[in-house]
């Protein structure tokens, strides 16, 4: 069975701080799919990044930086010099190349960013 | 803007009404993707659509059905509502099935049954 873990059900930054949101997956296959969403208190759900199973390189995207581990089955998500506008849930979640194909979420993780 | 339109973005209901949730993918997106979001469940998936057909069912009620159309919207039927059907109803799309492309979720349907 697929699952997703995410520990920190709350974290509070001051603003310009750095904060590293932590995903744990599980999963048998050896091909899959790593996402993270955000969803800003307007409650939409924003597509952040995709990363496959055989993809380990580090992504960096201005702020925003994501480390792939398999040794750990681990997909963590950076955010440098947070600002307030960061304040959100994100959501790390996983698909298969096979089967129902759905996203499995994990529970989110609520980002609040101090001015 | 993802491009994947949800109407209505706002609804009311009583216990024991039936309510018809819309989505419209992405131009060019044939999978569309229905997920409910509750405080207890979390986002759990519902049910999966492509090109008209039905592709898988996750944890969808019975009182629950969908149906995706020539024109690739598609309708999320919830009948018999109770006050735990109360949840964020998001649809989202991709080019093609599963995870080996984006999914673009819309702005969701609040429903609230009363």
């Amino acid at each position: 069975a697929q699952k997703v873990t995410q520990a920190q059900t709350e974290i509070s930054v001051v603003e310009k701080e750095d904060v590293t949101l932590d995903c744990v997956y599980e999963t048998r296959d050896t091909t899959y799919y790593l996402f993270w969403y955000k969803q800003p208190p307007s409650g939409e759900l924003v597509f952040l990044i995709r990363r496959n199973s055989f993809d380990e390189q580090n992504e960096i995207s201005g702020r925003y930086s994501w480390n792939f581990q398999k040794s750990t089955s681990s997909f963590n998500f950076t955010i440098t010099a947070s600002q307030v506008v960061d304040s959100a849930v994100y959501f790390c979640a996983l698909t298969l190349q096979t089967g129902a194909n759905n996203l499995f979420f994990g529970t989110g993780t609520r980002l609040t960013v101090i001015p | 803007d993802s491009g994947v339109t949800q109407t209505p973005k706002h609804l009311i209901t009583a216990t024991g009404q039936r309510v018809t949730l819309r989505c419209s993918p992405r131009s060019g997106d044939l999978s569309v993707y229905w997920y409910q979001q509750s405080l207890d469940q979390g986002l759990q998936f519902l049910i999966h659509y492509y090109n008209g057909e039905e592709r898988a069912k996750g944890n969808i009620l019975e009182r629950f059905s969908a149906q995706q159309f020539p024109d690739l919207h598609s309708e999320l039927n919830l009948s018999s509502l109770e006050l735990g059907d109360s949840a964020l109803y998001f649809c989202a799309s991709s080019v093609d099935v599963g995870g080996l492309t984006e999914a673009f979720f819309g702005q969701g349907t609040r429903l609230t049954v009363v």
